[in-house]
Formats: structure tokens, sequence, C-alpha cells
């Protein structure tokens, strides 16, 4: 079975500065890596996944992550943070067939 | 193109009441599923569709059902609605066939209070 632990439930950090939000997973297998974002009121939307080749995967908005085999981890970051990065982010593991496994969720804040 | 819609927005049942959220996509998607966040919990699937007419058992299906009699359209209903089913709940779907990779696509949610 797959899981996904995400360490942190608030992450804060100062407009302008580099933000990391912390995902590792367990699963038998290759794993499919995901982070979604959840504003106030809203359904989530997608950011970035990891399926296979380049272990540093640029998605929307300026975020990236790092797929890391020996540490099992797909840490979420951004050079430069802004106040309306705000949100819910979301870490979320698959393997080949089976359905989506979410983390708890991070709460993000950016302060100006 | 209105992507993934969701019917009601807000509702408040007492115990034993029986309801039905409706989600819909114009989209197209061969996929479709039903969600429950909880605080601390994340996203949980409670059930699932491949494709019209078929369904199947998610996390967490216990007390739930569900109807795909329509591509775009999937149901999920309460029988008698239990104080543990407070939660919001979420409609995604899914392009292609592979629902391993495939990005999902969300509704805004449904928010429900069982008294």
């Amino acid at each position: 079975a797959q899981s996904v632990a995400q360490p942190e439930d608030q992450v804060n950090v100062a407009e302008g500065n580099p933000l990391t939000v912390k995902c590792t997973y367990s699963v038998s297998g290759n794993p499919y890596l995901f982070w979604y974002v959840q504003y106030p009121n809203r359904g989530l939307q997608f950011l970035l996944k990891y399926i296979t080749g380049d272990n540093l995967v640029k998605g929307s908005y300026g975020f990236e992550a790092e797929f890391n085999k020996s540490q099992t981890s797909f840490h979420l970051k951004k050079p430069s943070a802004l106040v309306s990065d705000s949100a819910l982010y979301f870490c979320a593991v698959s393997r080949r067939g089976q359905n989506f496994v979410f983390g708890p969720g991070t709460r993000l804040s950016v302060l100006p | 193109n209105a992507g993934v819609t969701q019917t009601p927005k807000f509702r408040v049942l007492k115990t034993g009441q029986s309801m039905t959220l409706l989600c819909a996509q114009d989209m197209n998607h061969e996929y479709m599923y039903w969600y429950r966040q909880d605080p601390g919990m994340g996203l949980r699937l409670i059930h699932y569709s491949v494709g019209e007419g078929t369904t199947a058992k998610g996390e967490v299906p216990d007390g739930y059902n569900v109807s795909r009699l329509k591509k775009q359209n999937f149901l999920l209903g309460l029988e008698s609605a239990a104080p543990s089913q407070t939660s919001v709940y979420f409609c995604a779907s899914t392009i292609s066939r592979d629902r391993s990779t495939d990005t999902q696509y969300f509704g805004p949610g449904t928010r429900l209070t069982v008294l």
C-alpha cells in the first residue's frame, strides 16, 4: 500500500524568501508523485507531477519539485514566495494501475 | 467550458436523512472520482468510475452509493446520513484511462453538515 507524509502542518515564510513544502512517500515499485494546491473555498488545482525522467520537475506559478528516490521525498520549492501563494498544498502518490493517495496537506502562509 | 461542477454547494442534513450530490463535467472525461476531505486527513477516495455504467469502491465507501448513468454525470448518494459523514466532498475527473498518472480536475466542493 502507498502512503504520503507531509511532516509540517503549517509553513510560514516571508514574501520574497524561498519556500519549501516537504513530502515523503512510501510505495512499492516506481512512484508517481503529484502536487496540488487548494485556495480557500476552491477545489484542488494541479501544480506538477513526476512520472519518469528528469528528477527536477517544473510546474505552474514558478513552483518546482525534486524527486529523490534514496530519500523517498518529493519536496515542493519556489525561489521567491508571493503572498498569493498562501494556500493549502497537497502531495499525492500513486503507482501503476493504482489510484492516488493524498497526504494530509500543509498550510502555507506567506507574510508580507 | 465549465469544467467540473458540483451541486449543491452547501447542505445541512439531520441524522437519518438521505441526499444525492451531483457532479457534472463537460470535458468528455472517462474517469470520475468522489473524495471526502477532513481536517488533517487530506482527501480520501470514496468511489470512482472508469466509464459510463461502471463504478468501483475506493478507500472509504461505507455509507455511500454512486451511479454513472451518463458519461458526464457522477452521483454520490447518502442513504441514511450520519454525523461522521460531515465533510467537504470533492468530485474530480481525468481525461484518459490511466488513473495512476493522469491529472485530476476538481470541482469546487460540497460542504455537508449532518446534525
